[in-house]
């Protein structure tokens, strides 16, 4: 069983609209929560992080966490064309440093 | 300007040969990571180190060496005991409790 897991993809969101991202996690004590985008052909850039259940806003973008479930999502509003992307979630455990990176969702954002 | 420099972008390497990915900060974090990522896949943990002068395997250790004799330096040898080493590098660095920032990245491929 894979540790964090993401819809590989593509999903294709038309522009202006919402775009929602999803990831599960397996280790029920994981702490924090990251998402990253990556570009083709370039390195992972941060774009979010959440540590609490509930909302976490940041302009266009918002994490949701829900640990009794086990998965946090990402929403993007207002979709661009230059949000045309893989997004990777990460997940923390507990008294570690270590990431674990699910295999990425590809995002499509169709003009 | 503050940042992860890793070097050189593109590197090729003949069978049976040693080549050091280079990895650099200044931005005075304790923690260095280094993994690589294969197409279509998550990022895989290779080493890491929380403190000078000690670092731990990751998840895909064989066939890698890594040194941390400066706080701001982690190099990455990938040697010729390993057999598949064409993937996309990738060095991250971060302060305790805080989220990773990737450098540019190295293209490592087979001559």
């Amino acid at each position: 069983q894979k540790e964090v897991e993401q819809n590989s993809g593509p999903l294709s969101v038309p522009e202006g609209a919402i775009a929602s991202l999803n990831c599960t996690y397996s280790d029920r004590g994981s702490q924090s929560f990251f998402w990253y985008r990556q570009y083709s052909g370039k390195s992972p850039e941060l774009i979010m992080f959440i540590y609490s259940n509930g909302d976490k806003e940041d302009g266009r973008f918002t994490a949701q966490l829900n640990k009794a479930s086990q998965y946090v999502s990402l929403l993007i509003r207002d979709s661009q064309p230059s949000d045309s992307a893989t997004y990777l979630c990460a997940v923390q455990p507990p008294f570690g440093e270590k990431l674990t990176f699910g295999t990425g969702t590809r995002l499509t954002i169709i003009p | 300007d503050g940042g992860i420099t890793q070097s050189p972008k593109y590197l090729f390497r003949k069978e049976g040969q040693n080549v050091t990915l280079s990895c650099e900060q200044n931005l005075n974090h304790d923690a260095m990571y280094w993994y690589r990522q294969d197409p279509g896949q998550g990022l895989r943990l290779i080493y890491y180190s929380q403190i000078v002068n000690d670092f731990q395997k990751g998840d895909i250790a064989e066939g890698y060496s890594v040194s941390r004799e400066k706080k701001e330096s982690f190099p990455l040898t990938v040697t010729s005991a390993q057999k598949n080493p064409t993937a996309f590098y990738l060095c991250a660095s971060s302060d305790t409790g805080q989220p990773q920032h990737f450098g540019d990245g190295t293209r490592l491929s087979i001559l």
